[in-house]
């Protein structure tokens, strides 16, 4: 059973550019989070999907970052004009149910690095 | 506003013994705790979680004790392995209909053989 697959793994963009960062979550997970981990910081909360509905986008920029998660495919996280201050690590995680005895299953993440 | 903290960045043990890594946090709505293990250029992997109405859980090597009321919580890896070498984040629900996790800043262990 694979695990969370996260493509690209190192993405390098211009200023200006728009990054696309694709999350394929376990077989039967139905649950979707994409967190940032910032140089020397944690991993922060962005958004929170399931099939084609966002539930919680509490963490998201208001502007420049959206993602999906169609019902066919993988969930997209996108930034639109990247700036240097988007350079982190995201990573995705999935989980089958909300139920706290099967955690979240994290991806290997993007590296984002803006030039 | 950091509401879970780990305070200690870094810490160094000897093989075969004890490591404890320490969590503070501030929110009282938190009701489940969970500890995830990090190797460089890798995700996150699940350790051990804790829920609010117990104090102490354990997993084999792994035990994680729980203080509500010192709003604390202590992951104790025993014995200590190389292999153990890693960052560990400590993580914080507060339920509802999301699940969404908190995470402190993590602790990088060294185990030195």
């Amino acid at each position: 059973n694979a695990g969370v697959m996260q493509n690209p793994r190192h993405l390098v963009r211009r200023r200006g550019q728009e990054a696309r960062l694709r999350c394929s979550p376990m077989k039967g997970h139905s649950h979707v989070y994409w967190y940032r981990q910032l140089p020397e910081e944690g991993l922060k909360f962005m958004v929170y999907l399931q099939k084609e509905n966002i539930i919680d986008e509490s963490g998201m920029p208001k502007e420049r970052f959206s993602a999906e998660f169609p019902k066919e495919g993988p969930s997209i996280l996108r930034i639109q004009q990247v700036v240097r201050g988007d350079s982190a690590a995201y990573f995705c995680a999935s989980s089958p149910t909300l139920s706290r005895n099967q955690p979240q299953h994290f991806g290997d993440g993007t590296r984002l690095s803006i030039l | 506003d950091q509401q879970v903290k780990q305070n200690s960045p870094s810490l160094s043990v000897q093989e075969g013994r004890i490591s404890i890594l320490n969590c503070d946090y501030t929110n009282s709505m938190f009701d489940y705790f969970l500890w995830y293990k990090k190797y460089p250029a890798e995700g996150p992997t699940f350790l051990i979680s804790i829920s609010s109405i117990k104090d102490k859980n354990e997993d084999g090597r792994f035990t994680v004790f729980l203080n509500k009321s010192a709003k604390h919580l202590s992951l104790h890896i025993v014995p200590s392995q190389p292999g153990d070498s890693a960052v560990y984040f400590c993580a914080a629900e507060y339920g509802g209909a999301t699940n969404k996790l908190i995470f402190g800043t993590g602790t990088l262990l060294a185990v030195q053989p």
